[in-house]
């Protein structure tokens, strides 16, 4: 069975360009999250869907972050303009359940260098 | 608000000693604990859980944790490491009125021959 993949494993942008991070769920999970560690802190939720349905957006920083998941299947994380400080690892996890029973599958994370 | 303390940012330690890596965490509600590992190049993996019966907790590759709740930590051990244990590993926890993952900052462990 094929695991949690994210693509592209590593982008560099300059300053006020778009990038676009895809996330391929595991099948069958309905439960898709994405974290994001800044270089030195922890790693910190962005957001939480539910088939296609933003369940919890509480974490995304400001509305340069869009993250879609048409269809309930993969999703994509868009930041548009790019600034300096969006610079970091951005994971993707997937669950089949929802809560702390709900195992999170991660994938292996793109990593965002703003220039 | 839920945190999470993980105390040493780097532990280096030779091969086949003892480790262990400290978590400590805040909350007011009841919390359910995990320790992940990221080996270099891969993703996040689960080494186990702490969701609620005994407090002593067995996960993969020989290591255990102990959930203390009067000292609010959940520390990581392994009695022998390899130097595959190389890695860094991170402690959270996901807050029962919230249900998301919380993460500490990370402890990278340097497993020296």
């Amino acid at each position: 069975e094929a695991g949690v993949t994210q693509f592209p494993s590593h982008s560099v942008i300059e300053k006020g360009q778009t990038v676009t991070l895809r996330c391929d769920p595991i099948s069958g999970h309905d439960n898709l999250y994405w974290y994001r560690r800044v270089m030195g802190k922890e790693i910190k939720f962005l957001l939480h869907f539910v088939k296609e349905s933003k369940q919890d957006e509480s974490g995304m920083p400001n509305n340069r972050f869009l993250a879609e998941r048409t269809g309930g299947t993969y999703s994509t994380l868009k930041v548009q303009p790019a600034e300096l400080e969006d610079s970091g690892v951005y994971f993707c996890a997937s669950s089949k359940l929802a809560g702390p029973t709900g195992e999170l599958f991660f994938g292996e994370g793109s990593r965002l260098t703003v220039l | 608000a839920q945190s999470v303390t993980q105390l040493d940012s780097q532990v280096p330690v030779f091969e086949e000693a003892p480790v262990e890596l400290r978590c400590n965490y805040s909350s007011s509600v009841s919390v359910y604990l995990f320790w992940y590992v990221q080996y270099p190049n891969q993703g996040l993996q689960l080494l186990l859980k702490y969701l609620s019966g005994s407090t002593l907790v067995k996960g993969i590759n020989g290591f255990e944790a102990e959930f203390n709740k009067s000292q609010t930590s959940f520390h990581l051990r392994k009695p022998s490491v390899h130097i595959s244990d190389t890695a860094e590993y991170f402690c959270a926890v996901v807050s029962s009125n919230t249900g998301k993952l919380i993460f500490g900052q990370g402890t990278t462990l340097q497993v020296k021959p």
